[in-house]
């Protein structure tokens, strides 16, 4: 079975504080991902990854950067912690679905981690 | 940029009854996958289905696709409690000649089986 193993559960940071979030997969998946989750907003894509080194900003990555140094390994970084960054966030990964018709790679299934929860006071 | 919509936000129904769950989408799309969040865990792939596709079926799962009207339904068939849980579907952005690796998920429906 596929692993994705985030970090921290629970954590609790201070307003300009520096956060690390970490996750890491156990497959050998080219892509990963970080999401939020807010009650309303549902989930949002912050940044993702389909290879070593790469990265792609998603929809929300304002006060955020990622690192993706081994392939299995992908950190999110709060460079400086702020309270609208109270939130759940989500790390998943996933191969690649093969081709569209178009021959545009697809998205495969995603894997998620089981959450880490950020309180910042 | 939200894609798709889940419809309705939340479902209450007896156990043993069936559970339909709706996402409506803006855009052409590759694939569309369901998932499952138990309340404070991550999310769970349920069943994903290919814009060639119509329906799709896996266990008490059945999942239609209608791409004429942008919609997908995801039918929970003889419901149990252990079903309670929030529904999200996921779209696939299609874009032409160019690679596409996200997801983009619904609001969710929240369903709740009473026993």
């Amino acid at each position: 079975d596929v692993k994705v193993t985030q970090s921290s559960r629970y954590l609790v940071k201070r307003t300009g504080e520096k956060v690390f979030l970490e996750c890491v997969q156990d497959m050998d998946h080219e892509n990963m991902f970080w999401y939020r989750q807010d009650p309303g907003l549902g989930l949002r894509l912050i940044y993702f990854s389909y290879d070593v080194k790469m990265k792609e900003k998603g929809d929300i990555p304002e006060g955020y950067s990622v690192s993706r140094e081994k392939k299995e390994r992908f950190s999110l970084i709060l460079e400086s912690a702020s309270t609208n960054q109270t939130s759940m966030y989500l790390c998943a990964s996933s191969l690649e679905g093969g081709f569209s018709e178009r021959d545009s790679v697809v998205s495969g299934e995603l894997f998620f981690g089981e959450g880490s929860r950020l309180t910042v006071l | 940029s939200q894609q798709g919509e889940e419809d309705p936000q939340a479902l209450s129904i007896q156990e043993g009854e069936n559970a339909t769950m709706n996402c409506s989408y803006k855009t052409s799309i590759n694939n569309l996958q369901w998932y499952r969040q138990n309340s404070g865990r991550g999310l769970v792939h349920l069943i994903l289905i290919r814009s060639n596709e119509r329906e799709k079926h896996s266990g008490r799962l059945r999942v239609t696709l209608d791409t004429s009207k942008k919609s997908s339904s995801l039918l929970i068939t003889a419901s149990r409690a252990a079903d309670t849980a929030s529904y999200f579907c996921a779209t696939d952005r299609s874009y032409s000649g160019a690679g596409s690796y996200q997801l983009t998920f619904g609001k969710g429906t929240k369903l709740s089986v009473i026993p």
